[in-house]
């Protein structure tokens, strides 16, 4: 049971290239979500899911997008990255339960 | 306002202090709270939930008070593994998307 897992771990883009930050689950949660935390800014929800087939933008969407075809996967897409997108992403999940969120390791992005 | 607010600190005490964090919320109809810890270059991991009766886990005491919307969090013998930043999390009623606060980092010294 490996909980939640995200790659890759660490990744620099220069300024436009895109690429996918992978997110997977094997609780069988149905939430599953995207925060980004930036130093002195706490964790701040990019996108969010609630089931298979359904999203819906937090609190940071702009430059994101995001999928779940299926209740196991979640990536984030960044579609032409900027260097404001410099930070940690975390992917989370929890049940319909008490809302304990499990978060992966986080991926460490770095655009320049 | 920020939803949630948390004294950054740095706390910084000496081994078997006791040190308490407060968040302070300004949802009126929050209903969930909780404690996460965070270590350094690490994903949050849950340390306890609040009740609304107060909870102890250990070394650890959280406290609600719903009239002036806080909650708060009691360490008690201090240990060096102590060290991390505390976040606070409140979640709505109704709602499902917790508010993080920003934080407080703790710094326990021999």
């Amino acid at each position: 049971n490996a909980g939640v897992t995200q790659t890759p771990k660490f990744q620099v883009l220069k300024t436009g290239q895109s690429m996918t930050l992978q997110c997977a689950q094997d609780m069988n949660h149905e939430y599953m979500s995207w925060y980004r935390q930036d130093p002195g800014m706490g964790l701040r929800l990019i996108h969010y899911s609630v089931g298979a087939g359904i999203t819906d933008q937090g609190e940071v969407p702009n430059g994101y997008n995001v999928s779940r075809s299926t209740t196991e996967d979640f990536p984030l897409r960044l579609l032409s990255a900027a260097p404001s997108q410099t930070s940690v992403y975390f992917c989370a999940t929890h049940g319909a339960g008490p809302y304990e969120q499990y978060f992966g390791p986080g991926t460490r992005l770095t655009v320049t | 306002r920020k939803e949630v607010e948390q004294d950054p600190g740095p706390f910084n005490v000496p081994e078997g202090a006791t040190v308490a964090f407060n968040c302070t919320y300004s949802n009126s109809a929050s209903q969930s709270f909780f404690w996460y810890r965070q270590d350094c270059r690490k994903e949050p991991k849950l340390l306890m939930s609040v009740y609304s009766s107060g909870n102890e886990d250990g070394r650890f005491t959280a406290q609600l008070n719903r009239a002036s919307q806080y909650i708060s969090l009691l360490i008690r013998d201090s240990k060096l593994s102590d060290s991390a930043t505390y976040l606070c999390v409140v979640i709505a009623g109704g709602s499902y998307i917790p508010t993080f606060g920003r934080g407080t980092s703790l710094i326990v010294h021999p």
